[in-house]
């Protein structure tokens, strides 16, 4: 089945914890994009990359950080500098004509 | 920059009755022009696209038109079911933009039976 993989589906962590959220894909699309959605609202761009060892900051970097060392993975950590982490998080691929953006199913992190 | 504005909602209606969201745009070139539907606590899929001006976009029943004229991609459908409920959202691509995609803040529809 080609598609994009989140994992977890809701994560739970403790207040100044870092955690990672997972982003795999085998469409062999060259880039991936990290989302955040807060209820009711619409989608901010945290981060994205167009190709391996190469990413770019979106509208709201701030306390999250990101790798590409593989074409197939993008993952994003939020880290403890993050002021109000719990939200919807989601990850895209498309191709480089960018004709059209694929969503993962999401995460849903609950920071306690 | 890219911008994307769209009825903010929420829209309700019965079902069976005509569907219209709104939504214009504003780019620095010719971009590409999308609407995707979340159901709740999934992950955003695409509903249609159109990429050129003139360009209809059609899927299950849902249609848009690229107006260039008028910068506007409005979503419609003849006849909404209980299953529609969603929330919509707008979007573009611009190859000569940035990040390339931008999202409108999403509508979201509730249909009673």
């Amino acid at each position: 089945d080609g598609g994009i993989t989140q994992s977890p589906k809701y994560l739970f962590r403790k207040e100044g914890q870092n955690v990672t959220l997972s982003c795999e894909q085998n469409l062999n699309h060259d880039a991936m994009y990290w989302y955040r959605q807060d209820p009711g609202q619409g989608l901010r761009l945290i981060y994205y990359s167009q190709i391996v060892n190469d990413f770019q900051k979106g509208d709201i970097a701030e306390g999250y950080s990101v790798s590409r060392e593989k074409k197939e993975s993008f993952p994003l950590t939020v880290t403890s500098a993050q002021k109000n982490p719990t939200a919807f998080y989601l990850c895209a691929t498309s191709d480089l004509s960018y004709n059209e953006q694929f969503f993962g199913p999401g995460t849903r992190l609950t920071v306690l | 920059g890219d911008s994307v504005t769209q009825m903010e909602g929420p829209v309700t209606l019965s079902e069976e009755a005509f569907l219209t969201i709104n939504c214009t745009y504003t780019a620095t070139g010719y971009p590409s022009l999308f609407w995707y539907v979340q159901y709740p606590g999934e992950g955003l899929q695409l509903l249609l696209k159109a990429t050129k001006a003139d360009d209809k976009g059609s899927n299950k029943g849902f249609e848009a038109t690229y107006r260039k004229e008028t910068t506007s991609f409005h979503l419609e459908k003849g006849s909404v079911q209980v299953s529609d409920s969603a929330v919509y959202f707008c979007a573009l691509s611009d190859q000569g933009y940035g990040q390339n995609f931008v999202f409108g803040p999403g509508t979201r529809l509730s249909v009673l039976p």
